[in-house]
């Protein structure tokens, strides 16, 4: 059971334009949200976060946006830059009651083409 | 600072035969995690660690076992690998299961 789902695998978009990544999640008691991104042959690392108690987190060209009702996530890249080109990791964190485990979703790979 | 270390960076193993993936943070942080990532399933998590002493399953925790005996190190066993344990590994620790920093990554072949 896929708790949390990036139903797209790939996402090529130009340079200079909105990439905008895509995160469904089925347990409504997930409280805090993540994004991580990914270059081949490294680890993941963290990019921007938000709290369950918000609708949007910006920081730079990274928005993430959070609708709960629908219970989706979105991160939004503008303008989008070359080195932007990973793969992206959205995830979710249970409540205390759950352990508070980190799920990932599958990743979805971005290609920012000049 | 080294951060979050892992070793071996490459392992090959016969179906059958055990190894120990090792992690070692030096950031004093309570939480530890093991994940596995594979085409198509993202990144999986197979135990973590909440401080030295504590385990606790995750996702994927069969055929693998881990201990904690010092908030440093957390390694991950494999007692009997097989084919399907094929992947890549990450070691991710944290202040707790949110920012996590991960390691490098042990890419695991089993034939």
């Amino acid at each position: 059971d896929q708790q949390v789902k990036q139903n797209s695998p790939s996402l090529s978009v130009q340079e200079g334009r909105i990439s905008i990544l895509n995160c469904d999640y089925t347990n409504s008691m997930f409280d805090y949200f993540l994004w991580y991104k990914k270059y081949p042959a490294e680890g993941p690392t963290f990019l921007i976060s938000i709290s369950s108690i918000k609708d949007k987190n910006e920081d730079g060209r990274f928005t993430v946006f959070l609708n709960k009702s629908a219970k989706h996530l979105s991160l939004h890249i503008v303008p989008s830059q070359p080195g932007d080109s990973a793969v992206y990791f959205c995830a979710a964190r249970g409540d205390y009651n759950q352990g508070g485990k980190l799920i990932f979703g599958q990743g979805t790979e971005l290609s920012v083409k000049p | 600072n080294a951060g979050v270390t892992q070793t071996p960076k490459f392992q090959v193993l016969k179906t059958g035969q055990s190894m120990t993936l090792q992690c070692a943070q030096d950031m004093n942080h309570e939480y530890m995690s093991w994940y596995r990532q594979d085409p198509g399933m993202g990144l999986r998590l197979i135990h973590y660690s909440v401080g030295a002493g504590i385990t606790d399953q995750g996702e994927v925790p069969n055929g693998y076992n881990v201990s904690r005996s010092t908030t440093e190190d957390f390694p991950l066993r494999l007692l009997s690998a097989a084919p399907s344990q094929t992947s890549v590994y990450f070691c991710a620790t944290g202040t707790g299961p949110r920012v996590l920093t991960f390691g490098a990554g042990s890419r695991l072949t089993v034939l």
